[in-house]
């Protein structure tokens, strides 16, 4: 089974800075299958980036994804104060643990 | 607009099975090479994946979960259910729903709003 470790697990930011997360996995995961969601408290989560670095429909450009193999970046280019928020990475592996989640980074205003 | 919402008891006793149902609105559930995905959040904690099923009926598990979980598809009226039994307070979560695409789209593109699902006697 793949574990994702998101560092740091709490972010602390002004608007209009620069926030990078990260998504470390435990062994190699392919591009293809890596995504990041944000979640807002009481709301589900919403698909932000899928494939490493693709932008869901309707995600503002400030919102950019890299990497691959076992590392794996979040960029947030300037802060705007709906950003504040958990943002989980999500690996797509193979069976039987098909789909496993990071424990989160929760972006925080400074 | 593909929409999901969640339906089902809030409140379950402890050592009996939780049932959810999840319906699709704004398309069909068997269109597209999609799978119908339940996941769960405990209070204050991260995302678990439960399971998911094809149309087809064709079903994957939570290897932690296996033993407990039952997910079943109803193309005709558009929904897919969760059942979890032997139930303990570990459970205590939201659950969601959520679409989820093939091989070649495995993410989670659509969710419905989630339900709290307590296990309390």
């Amino acid at each position: 089974e793949i574990v994702l470790t998101q560092s740091p697990g709490t972010l602390s930011l002004s608007p209009g800075e620069r926030a990078t997360l990260s998504c470390r996995a435990s062994q190699s995961v392919s591009s293809s299958y890596l995504a990041w969601y944000q979640q807002k408290p009481g709301q589900a989560p919403r698909l932000l980036i899928y494939g490493a670095s693709s932008r869901a429909t309707g995600i503002p450009d400030r919102f950019s994804g890299s990497g691959s193999g076992t590392d794996f970046t979040l960029t947030i280019s300037r802060l705007e104060p709906e950003d504040f928020a958990v943002y989980y990475c999500q690996q797509y592996g193979s069976s039987p643990q098909l789909y496993t989640f990071g424990q989160g980074t929760k972006l925080e205003i400074k | 607009q593909v929409q999901l919402q969640e339906s089902g008891p809030g409140l379950v006793k402890p050592s009996q099975t939780l049932s959810l149902t999840c319906t699709v609105s704004g398309g069909s559930i068997s269109s597209g090479s999609y799978y119908w995905s339940w996941i769960r959040q405990p209070a204050g904690k991260g995302l678990e994946w439960i399971g998911r099923i094809y149309t087809s009926g064709s079903t994957n598990y939570n290897p932690s979960l296996k033993s407990r979980v039952t997910i079943s598809v109803d193309t005709s009226k558009n929904q897919f259910s969760l059942k979890l039994s032997s139930v303990t307070a570990a459970d205590t979560a939201v659950y969601y729903c959520a679409r989820v695409g093939g091989s070649y789209l495995p993410h989670f593109d659509y969710w419905g709003q989630g339900t709290l699902v307590t296990v309390s006697s």
